[in-house]
């Protein structure tokens, strides 16, 4: 099973707006919703996107995502040092699985 | 309050058998799908497998398919992970989460993990 395919890391200073991004295939992205998790360090998982880009309550809104074709994008604008975490994303893939992609270590200059 | 409790990790040698289990409580267990995911030491996620709110659908990850069984009971609030012929690549935090689709990636609640070591 393939991976969905994300930069290793990422970096921005405060205030500043990142973007990571996620590529797939027509089987997974292409074909089905995708969402975003949030890890921080020493933390289970927490979703901040689903269904390609609806936010969770809690979720501030500074989070944001979207898809075009086989490839989508989590943006987070008005950066914080809070948000330094690990960012993964995640699609249900048509062979009957889910795939998450490698993850994107976000660091907050 | 939503949780969820995982329980059962420990250190097991190659080739032998852990269960694994997920105690659920504050949301009503039998209306949600339920997943498996687990994190290698210092690596990324990885889903394991995932099960229908009624139990009647499952799916696995192929570097799991044959090995692992996931299963439920409602009536206890409960999700469990059979895994058997345990290799050292098993080594990982498992964690459990809800999902409303056993055919989605997990969403909602998730739990602080169990760590299993497979190690002789």
């Amino acid at each position: 099973q393939s991976v969905l395919t994300q930069p290793p890391s990422a970096s921005g200073t405060p205030g500043q707006r990142v973007t990571i991004s996620c590529s797939g295939s027509s089987s997974n992205i292409g074909n089905n919703y995708v969402y975003w998790y949030q890890q921080l360090p020493g933390t289970a998982p927490k979703f901040v996107i689903y269904r390609d880009n609806q936010r969770p309550s809690g979720v501030p809104d500074r989070f944001s995502g979207s898809k075009s074709g086989t490839s989508a994008s989590l943006a987070i604008s008005g950066l914080r040092s809070e948000d330094e975490a690990d960012y993964y994303c995640a699609a249900w893939d048509d062979s009957r699985s889910v795939l998450f992609g490698g993850g994107t270590k976000l660091t907050v200059l | 309050q939503e949780q969820l409790v995982e329980s059962g990790g420990g250190v097991v040698q190659p080739g032998r058998s852990l269960r694994l289990s997920c105690a659920a409580s504050g949301f009503t267990f039998s209306h949600y799908a339920m997943h498996w995911v687990r994190q290698a030491p210092g690596k990324g996620l990885e889903w394991v497998a995932a099960i229908s709110y009624d139990g009647g659908d499952k799916y696995y990850a192929d570097s799991v398919k044959g090995r692992v069984t996931i299963s439920r009971d409602n009536s206890n609030n409960r999700l469990y992970l059979q895994m058997n012929s345990l290799r050292p690549e098993d080594t990982a935090v498992y964690y459990c989460a809800t999902g409303v689709s056993a055919m989605a990636p997990p969403f909602g609640y998730w739990g602080q993990g169990t760590l299993v070591t497979v190690s002789s």
